[in-house]
Parts: C-alpha cells; structure tokens; sequence
C-alpha cells in the first residue's frame, strides 16, 4: 500500500524560482489538502479539495496555486518562491470531511535561499 | 478562528515515568484527533474521540475529550523511547469550515532511555 506519495523529499531554491511539489494517493479519496510545518507552529492548511475539479484556499494560500485534474494527484505550484516559503510541506488525504481521518505524506523539505 | 493550545511544547522524561499531554481551547469541537509524527515523516494518526467526556486507550496511552468538547487530553503510562515524538491535536468543527482541521502547535516528547 502505497498511501499518500510526495516528490521531492528535499529541495532548494533560489528567490523567485518556480517549482511544483507532486502528491498522488492510490486510496480513491475524494478530500485531499496541502499543509505546511513551521517548528513550533503546528500544520497550516494551504489549500484543500473535495473532489476532481474542486479547490478552494485554507488558511495560508497566499504564493501557492494548486489544481485537482484527477482523484489521485493534488500538485502545489510555489510561483516566484520566497524566504518566507521555506518550510515542510504534507500532502494528505481522507475519505470524508472535517473529523475523518488524514492520511499524511512523508513531506517535502524545501529552503529557499 | 479556532484555536488549540497544546502544553507543555517541549517535554523530556525518564523510560519508566508517567506524563500527560494537554489540549485547549475555547472552542466547541465536534471531534478531535491525535496524532504522533516521527522526524522526517507525515502525521499518523492515534486515535479520534468524538462525544464529550469520552476516554478512549491505546495500550499504555489514554485518551480523554473533555465534557463540553473544548479541551483533551493524552496520558502515556510508562513511557518508552519509542514513545518519542512530535505529538498533535487536531479539532473538527462544524457546519461551514468542517472541512479544515485545526492543528495545534504540537508537544515534543522525548523519553530518555
């Protein structure tokens, strides 16, 4: 069971670079999201997806776009990266809404220098 | 906006000892999660408790949602090196929103063989 795949696992970026981090989940799930970890600051939700087609922003959506063109894959798109962008990013999926269980990526560390 | 405070944020015992874990809020949850994420890997999830007042155990770890469903809490008996970890709770909510968990900012655990 392959669950939630993120790629990379490292990356580094120059200001102002773009580049997109995968997530594919082989589980059917309709909700999918992107979070990303600050230390000490818990997991801030990006975006999120309720379905192929559908997106719509979390709480810190400001420098990312994402697309839902299939139930598998959720891509983030960091356009024009940032300092302030670096971070841990999860990919994550559920079966349902609100109280269901997430099913986590192994992250992506990205560092933008 | 929800909030979850969690303490203590850092904790570091002894194998053998007892701890417990706190989570607050002045919210109402509709159910909360907890998870336990290992470094370099996503979030697993532990347990969800769902109706106020309720305990829910895990082998040496123990789980309560408080009566009015704002604050719970996590006890681990014993505690082992392979207790070691970034703890997490997560809230639910309800209505408009519910499809956005609310993180709070973690507890690092250490136990010290």
């Amino acid at each position: 069971n392959a669950g939630v795949t993120q790629t990379p696992k490292f990356r580094i970026l120059k200001i102002g670079q773009s580049m997109t981090l995968q997530c594919t989940q082989d589980m059917n799930h309709n909700y999918m999201y992107w979070y990303r970890q600050d230390p000490g600051m818990g997991l801030k939700l990006i975006y999120y997806s309720v379905g192929a087609g559908i997106t719509d922003k979390g709480e810190v959506p400001n420098g990312y776009n994402v697309s839902r063109s299939t139930t598998e894959d959720f891509p983030l798109r960091l356009e024009l990266a940032a300092p302030s962008q670096t971070s841990v990013y999860f990919c994550a999926s559920s079966q349902g809404p609100g109280g269901e269980k997430l099913f986590f990526g192994s992250g992506t560390q990205l560092s933008v220098l | 906006t929800q909030l979850l405070e969690q303490s203590p944020q850092f904790l570091s015992i002894q194998e053998g000892e007892n701890l417990t874990v706190y989570c607050n809020s002045s919210s109402v949850f509709s159910s909360l999660q907890w998870y336990r994420q290992e470094p370099g890997e996503g979030p697993v999830l532990l347990v969800t408790v769902v109706t106020g007042g309720e305990v829910k155990k895990l082998k040496r770890l123990t789980f309560q949602f408080g009566d009015a469903r704002k604050d719970s809490s996590l006890h681990i008996t014993a505690a082992q090196p392979g207790d070691t970890g970034l703890y997490l709770c997560a809230g639910a909510g309800s209505g408009a929103g519910s499809y956005q968990l609310t993180f709070g900012k973690g507890t690092k655990l250490s136990v010290i063989p």
